[in-house]
């Protein structure tokens, strides 16, 4: 079945580092790939989407491109802030018509990122 | 405000005593559902309903079960909890996509999360 796999963490850096979160995906056809974003005490919300291969998708200095042919989506942020810290969730929807419905979100096990002043 | 809300945001229950969690969204969206989260898990689809009335199973539905009466309104029912379902709870809402696309072009909207301790 589907699934998604991201680096392991937790991460910790100092403020202005260079960030990349590791996001590789199985899945047949071409799903839409996310990357949400859990900070302490609340609950998720969507960071970065891309819906086709080359897309790239970008949001508070965040990127991601959907690069179909390593099934990648690695996160990436050039100058981390405290603020960032927080938790961030890969996850991938399947294609239409697709068995179990494809408004199901397929989750990473998340990645913990810790940004120290 | 667009919102999901979730009721009790913290629930500390004992083994076998029934309860529900409610989950309601004020954006008219026709797919609902809930997640689980566990450490080194990170979050798994117990259920999902893609409009009133039709619900179906995600990947982890033993021992819950959902009901979709009205629109907004997508509770959670623990018949009778046990310790492994103590977790994180999340409910989300979204439109369904425009098939035509075979795209996904919506978000979804995740409500806080319910905290669940069963003794």
């Amino acid at each position: 079945g589907d699934s998604v796999t991201q680096m392991e963490g937790p991460v910790t850096l100092s403020e202005e580092a260079f960030l990349t979160i590791n996001c590789t995906y199985t899945a047949t056809g071409y799903p839409s790939l996310f990357w949400y974003v859990q900070y302490p005490g609340e609950g998720l919300q969507l960071l970065l989407k891309a819906t086709k291969a080359d897309d790239k998708g970008s949001n508070k200095g965040f990127e991601a491109t959907y690069r179909k042919e390593t099934t990648s989506f690695h996160l990436e942020k050039g100058s981390v802030q405290v603020s960032d810290s927080a938790v961030y969730f890969c996850a991938l929807s399947p294609p239409p018509f697709t068995q179990g419905g494809s408004e199901k979100l397929v989750f990473g096990k998340g990645t913990k990122l810790t940004v120290n002043p | 405000e667009a919102q999901v809300t979730q009721n009790p945001r913290y629930l500390i229950t004992v083994t076998g005593k029934k309860l529900t969690v409610t989950c309601s969204q004020n954006m008219n969206h026709e797919y609902m559902s809930w997640y689980r989260q566990d450490p080194g898990l990170g979050l798994r689809q117990i259920y999902y309903s893609m409009n009133v009335e039709v619900t179906d199973k995600g990947d982890v539905p033993e021992g819950y079960k959902v009901s979709r009466k009205e629109k907004r309104n997508f509770p959670l029912i623990l018949e009778s909890p046990s310790p492994n379902q103590t977790s994180l709870y999340f409910c989300a809402s979204s439109p369904i996509r425009e098939w035509r696309e075979g795209r996904s072009k919506e978000t979804q909207y995740f409500g806080p999360g319910t905290r669940l301790l069963v003794l």
